[in-house]
């Protein structure tokens, strides 16, 4: 079966200084992944993904995440914070198989400071 | 492109009523699915439709049901409400159901249960 675990559930930054988000998969699969983002009172928005491509993969607004089979794991890093990075993230795999339903790591929440 | 629409947004229902949420995809998409998020439980996959029929199914009792139209608008239906059903119920859309397709978002609905 296929599982997400997100290691922290909140990471406090200061604006300006580097992001790391950490998750580890569990996948029987060669696993397609994903990073979501969702600011308070929306909806998620999709930030990159994973689909047994290149390994280094680019998102959107500077984020960008590592595929490290070797190590199970999928973290979404970021040079350097802004104020408007503030938000819960999760780490997500699509189920196995040909069905497509996620699975949702618990979420973590991004703290920046000023 | 218009994204993936939820209506309504917001919904106030007691124990025993029953609750029709509907999702309109994004054009094109075929494949629609279903989440629902709370505090405890985080994000848990409901079920998801293609080409109007269930696909897949999450681990939700019967009271939880949906349906898919011609049009690829959704419907999903919970009855005998319980107060545990109070959650945002988020709707995604996405061309197929394959797992490495991306799937978009809508706002969500959020439901509470007096």
């Amino acid at each position: 079966a296929q599982s997400v675990t997100q290691l922290d559930s909140h990471v406090s930054v200061s604006e300006g200084t580097p992001v790391l988000l950490r998750c580890n998969y569990s996948s029987s699969y060669s696993p397609s992944l994903f990073w979501y983002v969702q600011h308070p009172n929306k909806g998620l928005q999709l930030l990159l993904k994973y689909t047994s491509a290149a390994t280094l993969v680019k998102g959107i607004n500077g984020f960008e995440a590592e595929f490290k089979k070797s190590e199970t794991s999928f973290h979404l890093t970021k040079p350097s914070a802004h104020m408007s990075d503030a938000a819960e993230y999760f780490c997500v795999v699509s189920d196995g198989g040909s069905q497509g339903n996620l699975i949702f790591g618990k979420g973590t929440k991004l703290s920046v400071k000023p | 492109k218009a994204g993936v629409t939820q209506t309504p947004r917001y919904l106030i229902k007691t124990r025993g009523q029953q609750v029709t949420l509907s999702c309109s995809p994004i054009s094109g998409h075929r494949s629609v699915s279903w989440y629902q998020q709370t505090p405890g439980q985080g994000l848990q996959f409901l079920f998801e439709y293609f080409s109007e029929t269930q696909r897949n199914k999450g681990n939700f009792p019967g009271r939880f049901s949906g349906r898919q139209f011609s049009n690829s608008r959704s419907e999903m239906n919970v009855s005998t409400l319980e107060l545990g059903d109070s959650a945002l119920y988020l709707c995604a859309s996405s061309w197929t159901q394959s797992r490495t397709d991306t799937q978009y978002f809508g706002p969500g609905t959020r439901l509470t249960v007096l």
